[in-house]
Order: structure tokens, then C-alpha cells, then sequence
């Protein structure tokens, strides 16, 4: 069976200050990670695949398959970056069936 | 393009109604899912469909749950009777291909009472 967890429920952190949000996940396969982000009043949406190894807004997020974490990480928070955030895995190679996790809410304080 | 289109956007109804939720893919996608969103569960897939044929129901929860995609433009979500403990928001995705982003739409929350 595939799992995700996400510890936090909700992260708050002070503009500027390093975000991490952490995921660890278990599955028997080869995995795929992705992290979906949801802002206020907005649709669920892709923010980054850890096959594209690339930052956006920011974000970044590496798989270490040997502690089985994807955490997402930013050095300097901004406040437009409190959202909804959940970590997301899949088979590798072009699997459909996504498994999702809890969410963290993450809240950016002036 | 308005993307993936939900409707309703809010549903109310009475223990024992039969429900259906819509949903319309962006076009050119040839994948849809349907999932269900609770505080207890989180985010769940419940059926997903390729080129209109469903591919994997294994989250449906129960026979009161059924799912149609007739066309590459619409699909259904059939709940009959429904309960109260099927409140929950209902979403769905669409994507161009297998293992693609999905591209999710705005949601249906449905509450039973």
C-alpha cells in the first residue's frame, strides 16, 4: 500500500523566515513526488515534480529515497506563499492514481 | 479556457435523495478523476477514466456510488441514496495523459442532511 504523511496540520511562520514542510511517504514501487498547492478562493494546482528538479516560487523539494522524504522547502518566506500544501506520490513511469496526503496549512505572518 | 467545470457548486439535500455531480474536462484531456475531499480522510481518488473508460473504481466507497463518462466532454457522479456521512467535497481533474498534471476543478460541496 502507498502512504503519505504530512506531520504538520499547520505550519506558521514570519515573513522571511526558512519554510519547510515536511512529507514522508512509503510504497513498495518506484515512486513519483509531487507537491499540489491550493491558495485561497483558488483551484488545487501542480506547484512542482520532483523529476523536473527545478524551483518555483521559490520552492524547492528533493526525494531521498533512503529517509523516504520529500520535503518542500523556501529559504524566505512571503506572505502570497500561505496556502494549502499537500504532498502527493505516484508510480514512476506514468501513474495515474494519485495518493495524497493530509495537507499542511501554511500561514505567513507579517 | 475555464478550465475543468463543476456543477453544482453547492448541493443540499435530503437523506435518501439521489444526487448527481457533473463534471466537464478541459478539452483535449483524455483522463478524469473523481475525488472526494473529508476532514476525517483527507483528499481520496475514488474512480479515474481513460478515453472514457473507466480504468480503476477501487475508492468508490460503495454500491450507492456510481460514475459515467458517456463522452470525452462530461461525466457523472451518481450518489443513490444518499447519507449523511457522504458530505464532503467532491472534485474533479482532468489531464492530457497518463502520469500528466491533473488539473483540478472547483469543487462541489455537497452536505446531507
Amino acid at each position: 500500500a502507498q502512504r503519505v504523511t504530512q506531520p504538520e496540520k499547520l505550519l506558521s511562520v514570519f515573513k522571511g523566515a526558512p519554510v519547510e514542510l515536511k512529507c514522508n511517504y512509503s510504497y513498495s514501487g518506484s515512486p513519483e513526488l509531487f507537491w499540489y498547492v491550493q491558495y485561497s478562493r483558488q483551484r488545487l494546482q501542480l506547484l512542482l515534480r520532483h523529476i523536473s528538479r527545478e524551483s518555483i516560487k521559490g520552492f524547492t523539494a528533493d526525494l531521498n529515497k533512503g529517509e523516504t522524504s520529500f520535503h518542500l522547502k523556501k529559504p524566505f518566506a512571503q506572505e502570497e506563499d500561505s496556502a494549502m500544501y499537500y504532498c502527493v506520490l505516484t508510480q514512476a513511469g506514468g501513474g495515474n492514481k494519485l495518493t495524497f496526503g493530509t495537507g499542511t496549512q501554511l500561514k505567513v505572518e507579517l | 479556457d475555464a478550465g475543468v467545470i463543476q456543477s453544482p457548486r453547492h448541493e443540499v439535500t435530503e437523506m435518501g435523495q439521489e444526487v448527481t455531480l457533473r463534471c466537464k474536462p478541459i478539452s483535449g484531456h483524455n483522463s478524469l478523476f473523481w475525488y472526494r475531499q473529508t476532514m476525517m480522510r483527507g483528499l481520496e481518488l475514488l474512480i479515474y477514466f481513460n478515453n472514457n473508460v473507466p480504468i480503476d473504481d477501487s475508492g468508490m466507497p460503495e454500491d450507492r456510488f456510481s460514475a459515467k463518462m458517456p463522452n470525452a466532454s462530461f461525466s457523472t457522479l451518481k450518489i443513490q441514496p444518499s447519507e449523511p456521512r457522504d458530505s464532503a467535497v467532491y472534485f474533479c481533474a482532468s489531464s492530457p495523459g497518463t502520469g500528466s498534471e491533473q488539473y483540478f476543478g472547483p469543487g462541489t460541496r455537497l452536505t446531507v442532511t
